[in-house]
């Protein structure tokens, strides 16, 4: 089992480019998560996605960040237009099906934003 | 929201002694409270986890414990070992009502000193 694949593990973009993250969730995994972590502080919750469908997006920006999760292929984090300020890792995470107990969720390597 | 704080930021220990993080949360709902320990350029990785019906969880070295009433819960590492260095996140999640995302505190850079 591979895990959580993220690519690329490092992007550099300048201002103004749009930034394409991109998830694939262990397999049997149906729940994605994305979370963005600056330099020494947590993790901040984004977006939380099932096939075809966002469920929770309570903690992204309301402009310039989308995110979808298609039937096929990996769930995908676009950044449009971006700034100094969205440099950041930024992490997938995947869990299986949740039957009434939380999972602990399975976190990818993260992908490195840098804007130049 | 869910509000979780974590203490101490930074936590140095001499090798073979034990390590204590603590972490308090604010939504009485929260009933769901994974460990992660991040490497250096890696992923967060779930070391460990306790629900709300469990006052306290054991696997070899490292043991979580829950206060539902005071609202707190801490993670114990016995005899540290060098390969425990690394940031440590507690978390609090309610999965009875809506789909948010796990809320994680801010982390605890954990040294051991040989």
């Amino acid at each position: 089992n591979a895990g959580v694949m993220q690519n690329p593990r490092h992007l550099v973009r300048r201002r103004g480019q749009e930034a394409r993250l991109r998830c694939s969730p262990m397999k049997g995994h149906s729940h994605v998560y994305w979370y963005r972590q600056l330099p020494e502080e947590g993790l901040k919750f984004m977006v939380y996605l099932q096939k075809e469908n966002i469920i929770d997006e309570s903690g992204m920006p309301k402009e310039r960040f989308s995110a979808e999760f298609p039937k096929e292929g990996p769930s995908i984090l676009r950044i449009q237009q971006v700034v100094r300020g969205d440099s950041a890792a930024y992490f997938c995470a995947s869990s299986p099906l949740d039957e009434g107990f939380n999972y602990g969720y399975t976190f990818g390597s993260g992908t490195r934003l840098t804007v130049v | 929201g869910e509000n979780v704080e974590q203490h101490p930021s930074t936590l140095s220990v001499q090798e073979g002694d034990s390590a204590v993080i603590k972490c308090t949360y604010s939504d009485s709902a929260s009933n769901y409270f994974p460990w992660y320990k991040q490497e250096l350029g890696k992923g967060p990785q779930l070391i460990i986890d306790i629900r709300s019906n469990v006052g306290e969880k054991k696997d070899q070295r490292i043991a979580v414990t829950l206060n539902k009433t005071a609202k707190h819960f801490s993670l114990h590492i016995t005899e540290t070992q060098p390969e425990d260095s690394a940031v440590y996140f507690c978390a609090a999640r309610n999965s009875g009502g809506g789909a948010d995302g796990l809320t994680f505190g801010k982390g605890t850079h954990l040294i051991i000193q040989p």
